[in-house]
Parts: C-alpha cells; sequence; structure tokens
C-alpha cells in the first residue's frame, strides 16, 4: 500500500521558537496532503488542506499566521509552527491522497513545547 | 454538537470474542464511511470503506451503515490481543474524501 512519511517524529522546543514537520508521499505522488491535530484521547481534528501548488486552506479557528504550510511538489507538505507555546504541545498527522481519493496517513509528530 | 459521535470506551473483551464498534452521524449528505485503527502514538490505518448503506465484509472486519438512522458498526471476529487499539470511524460527504469527520475513537482492549 501507499507509504507516506513524517520527519521527525518527536520534537522538543522552547517556547518562542519556531518547528517545522515534513510530509512524504514515498511511493505515490499526492496533489492534497492534509493536517490534523490529535490532542490525547481526543479524535483527529482536520487542521488545514494542502493542495500542490496553491495556498492551503484553514479550518475555522486554526491561526494560518501560526501554523504555515507550504506544499511545493507532489511528494512533500510541510508545517511549520511559529512562535510555538505550551499550548501547540500535541500528535501532528499529516495524510496524503493519492489519485483514486484514497487518504493515507502518515506516523505523526509529537511535539512538545517547553 | 459533534457530527460524529463515538463511544471512546474503553472496550475490554477477551480473546476469540466479537468486538462491536458503532458510530452515529448527524449529517446526512455524509456518503462515505470509513474505520481506521489507530495504535499508540502511530497514525490511523485505514481498514475498510462502505459507501452509502449496506454491509461490507473483509475477514474477520465487518462494516454496516444503516443511512435511515445514521448510524454505523464494525464488527471484529475471533478477536486477538494484536487487535488492542483504538478504532476510529470517520465519514465524508464528497467523493473525493477530501474532509474527513472523525468519531473521537474507542479504545479496544483484547485480554488473552
Amino acid at each position: 500500500g501507499a507509504v507516506v512519511s513524517q520527519h521527525p517524529s518527536r520534537v522538543i522546543c522552547k517556547s518562542g521558537t519556531s518547528v517545522k514537520i515534513e510530509c512524504r508521499s514515498l511511493d505515490f505522488q499526492a496533489t492534497t496532503m492534509f493536517w490534523y491535530r490529535q490532542f490525547p484521547k481526543q479524535s483527529l481534528m482536520l487542521m488545514a488542506t494542502s493542495n500542490e501548488g496553491s495556498k492551503a486552506t484553514y479550518e475555522q479557528g486554526v491561526e494560518k499566521d501560526k501554523f504555515l504550510i507550504n506544499h511545493a511538489s507532489l511528494t512533500l507538505s510541510t508545517l511549520t509552527v511559529t512562535s510555538a507555546h505550551p499550548e501547540d504541545s500535541s500528535f501532528y498527522i499529516c495524510s496524503a491522497r493519492d489519485s483514486l481519493y484514497e487518504q493515507y496517513f502518515g506516523p505523526g509528530t509529537r511535539l512538545t513545547v517547553t | 454538537q459533534k457530527e460524529v459521535e463515538q463511544d471512546p470506551g474503553p472496550l475490554s473483551v477477551p480473546e476469540g470474542a466479537i468486538v462491536s464498534l458503532n458510530c452515529t452521524y448527524s449529517n446526512s449528505a455524509f456518503q462515505y464511511f470509513m474505520w481506521y485503527r489507530q495504535y499508540s502514538r502511530k497514525g490511523p490505518e485505514l481498514l475498510m470503506y462502505t459507501y452509502s448503506s449496506g454491509n461490507k465484509e473483509d475477514g474477520r472486519f465487518t462494516a454496516q451503515v444503516d443511512k435511515s438512522s445514521k448510524y454505523i458498526s464494525l464488527f471484529i471476529r475471533d478477536s486477538q490481543p494484536s487487535d488492542s487499539a483504538t478504532y476510529l470511524c470517520a465519514t465524508t460527504e464528497a467523493d473525493s474524501w477530501g474532509k474527513l469527520q472523525f468519531g473521537a475513537g474507542t479504545q479496544v482492549v483484547v485480554t488473552p
């Protein structure tokens, strides 16, 4: 099946710094990627939809200036958490959609902001 | 009100038992219904999906959708300890599976 990778798998950063998370589709081209956030014992919440070559679409309540998304190629999307604060600590998961419109999820990135 | 409701559990069953999971949803426009399995600190893995109402079987897994009552179910037969995970239901309106609405996820524990 299709494989989606994320890097890093875990990151700890200090409050006020920025963190970049990469999402890659390894064996297929993904015109659309999605970014989710998951708090402990809660479900996945869609943050934004990323389309290759265009601006991301953010869900209501998600600050686009804080969560910068870049989808520069058909296999790579990045999420940058700018000026991170402890409340941004969460599990960030990306998914990529192939030509059959099925979404494949990455393994997630655990962000801890101290 | 959440668009997709799912009991978070935990649901504990003995090995070999049938696991019964379900979700309800509120938006009648939802057309695709998915079940994902998520192990701790991992991304979700698609188990199966159904379109509109009906049943779908894949090995030990059976998914059912009843659009008239807005109720979706997943049954796991002959459960194994390796089935211990969180199971999330998800739905979407569009054919393109663009915007998935997830349930909270039910934690399942299969005891040997």
